[in-house]
């Protein structure tokens, strides 16, 4: 089977660095993808990481590393508007997209 | 909004019921995608559609009946729900196959179910 392990929950001030861990189980893995979804919002896109190493886009960085199953979604410069939830996504090379529960950010001033 | 549409964005139903979610997207995607949203759970994929053949079906219970007329709709048929179906339906979509934008869902903003 497949499954994502990540942290339920973190907590920062504004201004911090966030780090969320990712840990995958899976044949077939093609790429891991971060996104980001607000209350009763919709998830959007953050990143994708394809290939090992560091993906940086503006202040939200992600990275991988498949000889360790795993990946890191980075949040420098918190802002509020970070609070929300982020989930990783492995994709297999068919297209198919699974997702972990996702990790609770909460930012506080 | 994202370019993926979700109607109804609320919905209440009866165990007896039947009801359909519809999701549109006009961006000229050609792969589509039906997922559950429980809380503090992991989002379950339900349905993968790619030009418009069903290629995916994850385990899911026939009271859900996915379908996708052509590559901008996809609809998800309900009926004789059960309660534990309540949750957030999310629709996806994203460009099959090919470089970049692959790799990239786009989701609609869900449409919430209560079955009671």
């Amino acid at each position: 089977g497949q499954s994502l392990e990540q942290p339920s929950e973190v907590t920062a001030v504004e201004g911090a660095i966030v780090q969320i861990n990712c840990t995958y189980q899976t044949s077939g893995f093609y790429g891991l993808s971060w996104y980001q979804q607000h209350d009763g919002g919709a998830p959007t896109f953050l990143s994708y990481n394809g290939l090992d190493g560091l993906e940086e886009t503006g202040r939200f960085s992600s990275f991988l590393s498949r000889s360790d199953s795993y990946g890191y979604l980075l949040l420098q410069e918190l802002q509020m508007k970070d609070s929300a939830s982020y989930f990783c996504a492995e994709t297999d090379s068919w297209g198919k997209f699974q997702f972990g529960a996702g990790t609770q950010v909460v930012v506080t001033p | 909004e994202t370019g993926v549409t979700q109607t109804p964005r609320h919905l209440v139903m009866g165990m007896t019921n039947k009801k359909s979610l519809k999701c549109e997207q006009h961006l000229g995607h050609n792969a589509m995608y039906w997922y559950k949203q429980s809380a503090k759970k992991p989002l379950e994929l339900m349905f993968v559609y790619n030009f418009k053949e069903q290629t995916e079906n994850n385990s899911v219970p026939s009271r859900f009946s996915p379908e996708c007329p052509n590559s901008s709709h996809l609809f998800l048929h309900l009926h004789t729900l059960q309660p534990e179906d309540s949750a957030l339906y999310l629709c996806a979509s994203k460009l099959a196959g090919g470089p970049s934008g692959a790799n990239v869902l786009t989701f609609g903003a869900g449409s919430r179910l209560t079955v009671l």
